[in-house]
Parts: C-alpha cells; sequence; structure tokens
C-alpha cells in the first residue's frame, strides 16, 4: 500500500522555536507539497516541489521554508514558529506535475504553538 | 482566479438515504477532477475520480457527474451511512501540463443521521 508519512500526529512547540516537520512518501514521486488546514479557509498551498533540491513558493509561504535533500523526502521548517502557525499541516505527493491522478496524503501533524 | 467550491458548508442527510455534494470550478481548461474524503483527524482519502471527457463515473456506492457546460460536478453517495461522515473535498486540476497544481474546494461536512 502506498503511503506518505508524516513523523508526527501531533507536535506542540513554544513560540521562537524553530520547528521542522518531516515528509516521507515510498511511491517514487517526483512532486511533493505542503498544505496547512484551518476552519473556513480550506487546504491553502505553503511550498511544493517537482524535484530533488528544487522548491516553489506556494500561496502562503511566508514565515515558512523547505527543504528536498532526497526524493523521498520533503520537509517543512518554521523558522521562528508563532501562535498563528498553529494548525493542521498536510503533506502530499502527486504522481503527475499536472495534478492527474491525484495527491496521496499523509495524515497530518496538528501543531499547536503556545 | 481560479476557484474551485463547494455549494454548501454543511449537509445532513438521514441514514440510508442518498447523499448529493455539489461543486463548481471556474476555469475551463480543467481537465482531471477528483473527490476526496477527509474524516475527522486523518488525512484527506481519494474516493473517486473523473476526467472531462466523460460526463459520469460510478465506483461502490459512490458516483461523480461533470457537466462541463456550466463547470459543475456532484459526489452522490448511495446508501448514507454513518462511516460515510466526513468532509468531502473536490479538487481539479488548474489547466497548466508543466506548472499546474490542483485547485481545492473549501469542503463538505456530511453528517449522517441514524
Amino acid at each position: 500500500d502506498v503511503k506518505v508519512t508524516q513523523s508526527s500526529r501531533y507536535l506542540v512547540k513554544r513560540t521562537g522555536e524553530k520547528v521542522f516537520l518531516e515528509c516521507v512518501q515510498d511511491m517514487d514521486h517526483e512532486n511533493m507539497f505542503w498544505y496547512r488546514q484551518d476552519p473556513g479557509l480550506g487546504l491553502r498551498l505553503i511550498y511544493f516541489s517537482y524535484d530533488v533540491k528544487m522548491k516553489e513558493k506556494g500561496d502562503i509561504p511566508e514565515g515558512y521554508s523547505v527543504s528536498r535533500e532526497k526524493k523521498e523526502r520533503f520537509s517543512l521548517i518554521l523558522e521562528s514558529a508563532s501562535t498563528n502557525q498553529t494548525s493542521m499541516y498536510l503533506c502530499a505527493s502527486s504522481l503527475e506535475r499536472d495534478g492527474r491522478y491525484g495527491y496521496t496524503f499523509g495524515s497530518g501533524t496538528r501543531l499547536t504553538v503556545v | 482566479g481560479e476557484s474551485v467550491g463547494l455549494h454548501l458548508p454543511t449537509l445532513s442527510v438521514q441514514e440510508g438515504d442518498n447523499s448529493i455534494i455539489n461543486c463548481a470550478y471556474s476555469n475551463s481548461a480543467s481537465d482531471y477532477f477528483i473527490w476526496y474524503k477527509q474524516e475527522s483527524g486523518k488525512g484527506p482519502q481519494f474516493i473517486i475520480d473523473i476526467r472531462s471527457n466523460m460526463d459520469k463515473r460510478q465506483g461502490q456506492r459512490v458516483t461523480v457527474l461533470l457537466n462541463k457546460t456550466v463547470k459543475h460536478l456532484s459526489l452522490q453517495i448511495a446508501a448514507t451511512q454513518p462511516g460515510d461522515s466526513a468532509v468531502y473535498f473536490c479538487a481539479g486540476t488548474n489547466g497548466s501540463s508543466n506548472t499546474g497544481k490542483l485547485i481545492f474546494g473549501q469542503g463538505t461536512t456530511l453528517q449522517v443521521k441514524p
């Protein structure tokens, strides 16, 4: 069964901490994505990557960075966590760059910044 | 800009009834659509997809209908069960083969009454 695995289901971090959210996929997909999900706002794209060492800004990249050193791993970094980054974070990967065949999502990481 | 939107934020149905969840999109170049189901505390999971060269596609208890003339798609769930209670998202390609991404609707919460 193909999988996208997010390293943590729940995280609690303090304001100002540097936070790493890890995502690993075993489908040999080139395309990977990070979204945050908030009530009433739906899924908002933070960053995405179409290849190793490649990254592109999504719709809300401020306060975040990413790292893609290996094809299977895409990390989201909160440089200095703030309370407004409390959210559900979803990682996804896809076979095709244009989204055909859809995305496979991880289970999500619920981050609380206190 | 491009959008994919769901018509109702919440839909409440009786167990055993059929459910219909609607979605509209704005980009006539969108040629692939997908429905996701997201249960509480989990990541979105693929339900069914459809390409723009089709009007209808059926799965197990689910049917997706696509009306390209009015840019509308719907998800029909037959004999709705308590396990169908979840948030349902539609998503569509943005029509770009090279830099395209899926565009997500905000989600409809389906509540199944016993």
